[in-house]
Protein backbone atom coordinates (compact mmCIF):
# COMPACT_ATOMS: atom_id res chain seq x y z
CA UNK A 1 0.00 0.00 0.00
CA UNK A 2 0.95 3.80 -0.39
CA UNK A 3 2.36 5.74 1.92
CA UNK A 4 -0.82 7.89 3.28
CA UNK A 5 -3.28 5.25 2.16
CA UNK A 6 -6.66 6.98 3.25
CA UNK A 7 -9.88 4.61 4.35
CA UNK A 8 -12.65 4.39 3.52
CA UNK A 9 -12.44 5.24 -0.04
CA UNK A 10 -15.89 7.00 -0.09
CA UNK A 11 -18.07 7.75 2.48
CA UNK A 12 -21.93 8.85 2.50
CA UNK A 13 -23.37 10.67 5.66
CA UNK A 14 -26.31 12.44 6.58
CA UNK A 15 -26.15 16.61 7.62
CA UNK A 16 -25.14 16.27 11.27
CA UNK A 17 -23.60 13.54 11.54
CA UNK A 18 -19.82 12.98 11.95
CA UNK A 19 -17.71 11.83 9.70
CA UNK A 20 -14.18 10.01 10.32
CA UNK A 21 -11.30 9.38 7.99
CA UNK A 22 -8.47 7.33 8.69
CA UNK A 23 -4.86 7.72 6.97
CA UNK A 24 -2.11 5.05 7.30
CA UNK A 25 1.44 5.89 6.71
CA UNK A 26 4.69 3.46 6.52
CA UNK A 27 7.98 5.57 6.95
CA UNK A 28 8.51 7.98 9.94
CA UNK A 29 7.47 11.43 9.86
CA UNK A 30 8.06 14.58 10.85
CA UNK A 31 4.26 16.01 10.43
CA UNK A 32 1.20 14.73 9.06
CA UNK A 33 -1.35 17.27 6.90
CA UNK A 34 -5.05 17.11 5.68
CA UNK A 35 -6.04 18.94 2.96
CA UNK A 36 -9.33 19.03 1.74
CA UNK A 37 -10.26 19.13 -2.55
CA UNK A 38 -13.84 20.85 -3.07
CA UNK A 39 -15.06 19.15 -7.14
CA UNK A 40 -12.99 20.85 -9.84
CA UNK A 41 -11.01 23.57 -7.26
CA UNK A 42 -7.81 23.31 -5.83
CA UNK A 43 -6.55 21.65 -2.90
CA UNK A 44 -7.12 23.70 0.82
CA UNK A 45 -4.43 23.14 4.06
CA UNK A 46 -7.11 21.61 6.74
CA UNK A 47 -4.60 21.27 9.63
CA UNK A 48 -1.03 19.68 10.45
CA UNK A 49 -0.06 18.18 13.30
CA UNK A 50 3.47 16.95 14.26
CA UNK A 51 5.24 13.97 15.19
CA UNK A 52 5.20 15.02 18.97
CA UNK A 53 1.19 15.56 19.07
CA UNK A 54 -1.08 13.10 19.79
CA UNK A 55 -4.31 14.93 18.67
CA UNK A 56 -5.46 18.44 17.29
CA UNK A 57 -8.40 20.76 17.13
CA UNK A 58 -9.45 22.84 14.26
CA UNK A 59 -12.79 24.56 14.67
CA UNK A 60 -15.08 21.36 13.88
CA UNK A 61 -12.22 19.41 12.61
CA UNK A 62 -10.55 16.97 15.29
CA UNK A 63 -7.22 15.09 14.31
CA UNK A 64 -4.95 12.40 16.08
CA UNK A 65 -1.88 11.06 15.50
CA UNK A 66 -0.68 7.35 16.53
CA UNK A 67 2.91 7.43 15.53
CA UNK A 68 3.07 3.55 17.13
CA UNK A 69 0.80 2.46 14.63
CA UNK A 70 1.58 4.74 11.74
CA UNK A 71 -2.58 6.30 11.93
CA UNK A 72 -4.12 9.60 11.93
CA UNK A 73 -7.85 10.04 11.93
CA UNK A 74 -9.81 13.49 10.71
CA UNK A 75 -12.84 13.40 12.50
CA UNK A 76 -15.39 16.05 11.05
CA UNK A 77 -18.39 16.43 14.19
CA UNK A 78 -21.91 18.09 13.17
CA UNK A 79 -21.02 17.98 9.10
CA UNK A 80 -22.89 19.69 6.68
CA UNK A 81 -23.46 19.72 3.03
CA UNK A 82 -20.77 22.12 2.55
CA UNK A 83 -18.58 19.50 3.72
CA UNK A 84 -18.54 17.45 0.44
CA UNK A 85 -15.44 17.22 -1.04
CA UNK A 86 -12.32 14.62 -0.87
CA UNK A 87 -10.39 14.48 1.99
CA UNK A 88 -6.72 13.74 1.90
CA UNK A 89 -3.95 12.96 4.09
CA UNK A 90 -0.43 14.03 3.34
CA UNK A 91 2.85 13.13 4.72
CA UNK A 92 6.37 14.26 4.64
CA UNK A 93 9.23 11.95 4.15
CA UNK A 94 12.48 11.41 6.08
CA UNK A 95 12.11 15.47 6.20
CA UNK A 96 12.39 16.51 2.67
CA UNK A 97 10.52 18.77 0.91
CA UNK A 98 7.83 16.68 -1.14
CA UNK A 99 4.39 15.87 0.51
CA UNK A 100 2.85 12.25 -0.04
CA UNK A 101 -0.71 12.31 -0.47
CA UNK A 102 -2.96 9.43 -0.30
CA UNK A 103 -5.35 8.70 -2.33
CA UNK A 104 -8.53 10.45 -0.99
CA UNK A 105 -12.05 9.76 1.01
CA UNK A 106 -14.91 11.10 -0.94
CA UNK A 107 -17.49 12.55 1.67
CA UNK A 108 -21.05 13.11 0.62
CA UNK A 109 -22.72 14.89 2.95
CA UNK A 110 -26.36 14.85 2.22
CA UNK A 111 -28.59 17.67 3.26
CA UNK B 1 -2.96 38.27 0.29
CA UNK B 2 -3.54 37.11 -3.43
CA UNK B 3 -3.66 33.08 -2.88
CA UNK B 4 -1.18 30.82 -5.23
CA UNK B 5 -2.61 31.77 -9.08
CA UNK B 6 -2.45 28.63 -12.11
CA UNK B 7 -3.06 29.11 -15.71
CA UNK B 8 -4.91 28.50 -17.20
CA UNK B 9 -7.39 26.48 -15.25
CA UNK B 10 -8.38 23.95 -18.12
CA UNK B 11 -6.57 23.14 -21.34
CA UNK B 12 -7.53 20.63 -23.82
CA UNK B 13 -4.86 19.70 -26.47
CA UNK B 14 -3.81 17.06 -28.90
CA UNK B 15 -1.60 14.54 -28.31
CA UNK B 16 2.07 15.69 -29.85
CA UNK B 17 1.24 19.22 -29.09
CA UNK B 18 3.15 21.44 -26.38
CA UNK B 19 1.40 23.02 -23.35
CA UNK B 20 2.90 25.58 -21.03
CA UNK B 21 0.96 25.71 -17.46
CA UNK B 22 1.85 28.27 -15.40
CA UNK B 23 2.03 29.55 -11.49
CA UNK B 24 2.16 32.55 -9.44
CA UNK B 25 3.28 31.99 -5.98
CA UNK B 26 2.58 33.88 -3.33
CA UNK B 27 4.65 37.01 -3.29
CA UNK B 28 7.57 36.35 -0.82
CA UNK B 29 7.01 32.90 -0.70
CA UNK B 30 11.04 31.04 -1.59
CA UNK B 31 9.45 27.45 -1.78
CA UNK B 32 7.30 26.60 -5.07
CA UNK B 33 6.17 22.95 -5.96
CA UNK B 34 4.65 21.46 -8.43
CA UNK B 35 2.36 18.35 -7.79
CA UNK B 36 0.14 16.06 -10.35
CA UNK B 37 -3.04 14.16 -9.77
CA UNK B 38 -3.87 11.72 -12.95
CA UNK B 39 -7.37 9.91 -12.93
CA UNK B 40 -7.89 7.80 -9.79
CA UNK B 41 -4.65 8.18 -8.49
CA UNK B 42 -2.66 9.68 -6.04
CA UNK B 43 -1.63 13.07 -5.79
CA UNK B 44 2.07 13.30 -6.78
CA UNK B 45 4.83 15.71 -6.39
CA UNK B 46 6.71 16.44 -9.34
CA UNK B 47 9.36 19.40 -8.35
CA UNK B 48 10.07 21.89 -5.53
CA UNK B 49 12.17 25.17 -6.53
CA UNK B 50 13.80 27.54 -4.27
CA UNK B 51 13.80 30.78 -5.45
CA UNK B 52 14.90 29.84 -9.09
CA UNK B 53 16.68 26.80 -8.11
CA UNK B 54 15.69 23.14 -8.15
CA UNK B 55 16.07 21.41 -5.27
CA UNK B 56 14.33 18.23 -5.81
CA UNK B 57 12.85 17.54 -8.96
CA UNK B 58 12.72 13.26 -8.85
CA UNK B 59 9.03 13.50 -9.73
CA UNK B 60 9.39 15.00 -13.29
CA UNK B 61 7.99 11.97 -15.08
CA UNK B 62 10.58 11.79 -18.31
CA UNK B 63 12.57 14.27 -20.17
CA UNK B 64 8.55 15.99 -21.90
CA UNK B 65 8.20 18.16 -18.74
CA UNK B 66 10.63 21.09 -18.32
CA UNK B 67 9.91 23.59 -15.08
CA UNK B 68 11.45 26.75 -14.79
CA UNK B 69 11.22 29.84 -12.14
CA UNK B 70 13.51 32.36 -13.90
CA UNK B 71 13.63 35.42 -11.69
CA UNK B 72 12.22 32.98 -8.54
CA UNK B 73 9.02 34.80 -8.81
CA UNK B 74 6.38 32.62 -11.09
CA UNK B 75 6.80 29.68 -12.85
CA UNK B 76 6.30 27.44 -16.02
CA UNK B 77 5.97 23.35 -16.60
CA UNK B 78 5.97 22.82 -19.81
CA UNK B 79 4.76 19.98 -21.38
CA UNK B 80 6.50 19.37 -24.68
CA UNK B 81 5.39 16.73 -26.75
CA UNK B 82 2.10 16.07 -24.72
CA UNK B 83 0.83 12.02 -24.47
CA UNK B 84 -2.59 11.08 -23.13
CA UNK B 85 -1.07 9.99 -19.95
CA UNK B 86 -0.24 13.37 -19.09
CA UNK B 87 -4.13 14.10 -18.63
CA UNK B 88 -5.07 14.82 -15.32
CA UNK B 89 -4.50 18.08 -12.68
CA UNK B 90 -1.17 19.98 -12.06
CA UNK B 91 -1.27 21.73 -8.95
CA UNK B 92 1.18 24.16 -8.21
CA UNK B 93 1.89 24.99 -4.40
CA UNK B 94 3.61 27.77 -2.56
CA UNK B 95 5.24 28.00 0.83
CA UNK B 96 7.12 30.25 3.32
CA UNK B 97 8.66 27.89 5.42
CA UNK B 98 8.71 24.95 3.79
CA UNK B 99 6.54 21.61 4.21
CA UNK B 100 6.84 21.34 7.71
CA UNK B 101 4.33 24.53 7.90
CA UNK B 102 1.90 23.56 5.37
CA UNK B 103 1.72 24.52 1.60
CA UNK B 104 -1.39 27.03 -0.15
CA UNK B 105 -2.17 25.35 -3.27
CA UNK B 106 -3.66 27.15 -6.21
CA UNK B 107 -7.01 25.53 -7.94
CA UNK B 108 -4.98 23.39 -10.26
CA UNK B 109 -4.97 23.19 -14.17
CA UNK B 110 -6.74 20.55 -15.82
CA UNK B 111 -5.04 19.04 -19.08
CA UNK B 112 -7.16 16.52 -21.10
CA UNK B 113 -5.19 15.36 -24.49
CA UNK B 114 -6.62 13.78 -26.54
Amino acid sequence: SQQGEEDPQALSIQEGENATMNCSYKTSINNLQWYRQNSGRGLVHLILIRSNEREKHSGRLRVTLDTSKKSSSLLITASRAADTASYFCATDVGGSEKLVFGKGTKLTVNP
Amino acid sequence: EAGVTQFPSHSVIEKGQTVTLRCDPISGHDNLYWYRRVMGKEIKFLLHFVKESKQDESGMPNNRFLAERTGGTYSTLKVQPAELEDSGVYFCASSLQGARNGYTFGSGTRLTVV
